[in-house]
Formats: C-alpha cells, structure tokens, sequence
C-alpha cells in the first residue's frame, strides 16, 4: 500500500511544495533497484513520468523536481511552483506485484 | 514521432463486455511490456495488467485476473484490453503506458486515454 501525504497543497507561486510517499514494506528490488516514480497528471491529460527510480529526473522535467528517499519513505519536491505545476501527483512503485499507486496529491495554486 | 492512438469512448451496461485498442506509432510493441492503467473519476490510477507481446505473455492484477485478458496482434503493433462482468465501479479512463527507455516502472509513454462508461 502506497500512502501519500498530503492529500491537497495549496501552493503560493514561487514557493515550495512536498509530497510524501510511503510504503508499506521496503521497495528495493531482488536486482538491487528501488522502483518508485513520480507521475503528474494535468486534467484531460494521461499521466506523464516525472521522476523514476527514486531521484531520477525524466527528460524535459525542469529540475525544479526533485525526488528523494529510501526503503519505505519518499518524498517529490516542487521548487518555485509555476502555474502549469497544477494538477494531481502520484507515486508509483513497481518494485512487487502488483503495481500500485498512491491516492494522489492535489497540487493547486493559492 | 513515438506514440499511442487509443479507441473511442464505449457505454455499456452492467454486466457486459468491452474490448479496447491501443496502437502504437513510431515504436515497436514487442520491445517493451504494455501496461493497462485506469483512473476512475475521483479514484487513482489502478494497474490492470501488462502484456509481452514477444513471447504472448500476460500478467493481470489480481483485483481483476478472473474478468479481463490483454492480447495484441503484433503485425498490427496493437493492443487490447478485453473486460467482462462490467459494473458501474469499471466506469474510468482506460490507459495504455510503457516504458520504453528508463526500464522498469518508468512508464514513460502513455496513450491519450479511452472513457468507458458502464450505466444501466
């Protein structure tokens, strides 16, 4: 089970947002590698990958985004949101079967 | 350009089937597994299954292992999701998705999306 706190943020632009991610057992990998992603979908958009593996920043993602964490906790950092940050963020790990997700992050501007 | 193309939207009533596509453009099925992904309104995202069309292997969720089954025809770089005993709970937005060049649960390529509606 993927626990995502907080489940709304209202963010000021130009400031900061953070999400976290939790998991209810340690998400590395028999192979070494600890899957967990960031997604971020805008409304009427599919979802798009921000970050994967932990920290990795995905091409074209401004480095505005951040990833962090380890074993069972995980955090996505926003630096200087923007307007176009708006939307739902959700973790991802694919580390066991069955794939899951978090519940989702609302990101909205204040 | 490397892209998915999904079928129209369906309404179906409770109880019936539904069979939706994704095609794929600029990029080749059989290199990477074909996720399902569904969001339904207010819900999250929920993993139905993936197929490798190379050796026409499947792997279903368990929520839904005993009402669904994902084929693809390779020589028409398409895939299918095929959902039975629908109920209005299946109501969502159906997604293909792949991750084509980050491995792993890096679903970097995701289909616009098909809307099915299940309503008596």
């Amino acid at each position: 089970v993927m626990t995502q706190t907080p489940l709304s943020s209202p963010v000021a632009l130009g400031q900061s947002a953070s999400i976290s991610c939790r998991s209810s057992q340690g998400l590395v990998h028999s192979d070494g590698g600890t899957y967990l992603s960031w997604l971020h979908q805008r409304p009427g958009q599919p979802p798009r990958l921000l970050i994967y593996k932990i920290s990795n920043r995905f091409s074209g993602v401004p480095d505005r985004f951040s990833g962090a964490g380890a074993g069972t906790e995980f955090t996505l950092k926003i630096s200087r949101v923007e307007t176009e940050d708006v939307g739902v963020y959700f973790c991802m790990q694919s580390t066991h079967f069955p794939i899951t997700f978090g519940q989702g992050t609302r990101l909205e501007i204040k | 350009q490397v892209h998915f193309i999904q079928s129209g939207a369906e309404v179906k009533r409770p109880g019936a089937s539904v069979k939706i596509s994704c095609k794929a453009f600029g990029y080749s099925f059989s290199s990477h597994l074909l996720h399902w992904v569904r969001r339904a309104p207010g819900r999250s995202l929920e993993w139905v299954g993936w197929i490798n069309s190379d050796y026409g292997v499947t792997k279903y969720s368990p929520k839904f292992q005993d009402r669904v089954t994902i084929n693809s025809e390779s020589s028409a770089n398409t895939a299918y999701l095929d959902l039975r005993s629908l109920t209005v709970d299946d109501t969502a937005t159906y997604y293909c998705a792949a991750g084509t060049t980050k491995g792993r649960g890096a679903f970097d390529l995701w289909g616009p999306g098909t809307v099915i509606t299940v309503s008596s």
